[in-house]
């Protein structure tokens, strides 16, 4: 199975400021006929179900803001928050969908300092 | 715009079954493979189960494998899951989600409300 790491467990970030989070995969997501990395990113705030926030690394999904983005290739991602508003208070999470069973990171909680 | 509906979830006793549904509507069904998703009570997301749009594949957790079914009636826009020698670490909610194609290989954009799943005595 691949083993899904996020780092920081947690974070407190000032209105505005950058918010990191990253994503470690124990194998890599990148698919080598297409080029794509199999990763996703997921935003679940307290009684949400999840919401998708960016697929194949770094495709916004539509209707995200842009002040998310994604990153990385092969076994190492990040998502970033430009610029984070007081909405973006959540727990985000990296799934892997390249090979079965697909799996989740632990998740990162996020909130304003 | 797409829609997803769970129901099933209640309370059952360790060893006994049950059986999830979800009702998908403003997407043509069989286009896309589906998921479910659990949470456990203060825990992180587990993916459970994918089916193909045409439910001609199927794959599996190793923590549900063998006790789980994953199934989709397409006539009927609905997604299944049946769930037999439930454990109490099966206590979850649940939630079903659309994969972004007809593979199941792929991100889920659309995701339910999900439906709780209790197993105590």
């Amino acid at each position: 199975d691949i083993v899904m790491t996020q780092s920081p467990d947690s974070l407190a970030v000032s209105l505005g400021e950058r918010a990191t989070i990253n994503c470690k995969s124990s194998q890599s997501v990148l698919y080598s006929s297409n080029n794509k990395n199999y990763l996703g990113w997921y935003q679940q705030k307290p009684g949400q179900p999840p919401k998708l926030l960016i697929y194949w690394a770094s495709t916004r999904e539509s209707g995200v803001p842009d002040r998310f983005s994604g990153s990385g290739s092969g076994t190492d991602f990040t998502l970033t928050i430009s610029s984070l508003q007081a909405e973006d208070v959540a727990v985000y999470y990296c799934q892997q969908y390249y090979s079965i069973p697909f799996t989740f990171g632990p998740g990162t909680k996020v909130d304003i300092k | 715009d797409v829609q997803l509906l769970e129901s099933g979830g209640g309370l059952v006793q360790p060893g006994g079954s049950l059986r999830l549904s979800c009702a998908a509507s403003g997407l043509v069904f069989t286009n896309y493979g589906m998921s479910w998703v659990r949470q456990a009570p203060g825990k992180g997301l587990e993916w459970v189960s994918v089916i193909s749009g045409g439910g001609d594949s199927t794959f599996y957790a190793g923590s549900v494998k063998g006790r789980f079914t994953i199934s989709r009636d397409n006539s009927k826009n609905t997604l299944y899951l049946q769930m037999n020698s439930l454990r109490a670490e099966d206590t979850a909610v649940y939630y079903c989600a659309k994969g972004e194609g007809g593979s199941g290989y792929s991100s889920m954009n659309v995701w339910g409300q999900g439906t709780t799943v209790t197993v105590s005595s």
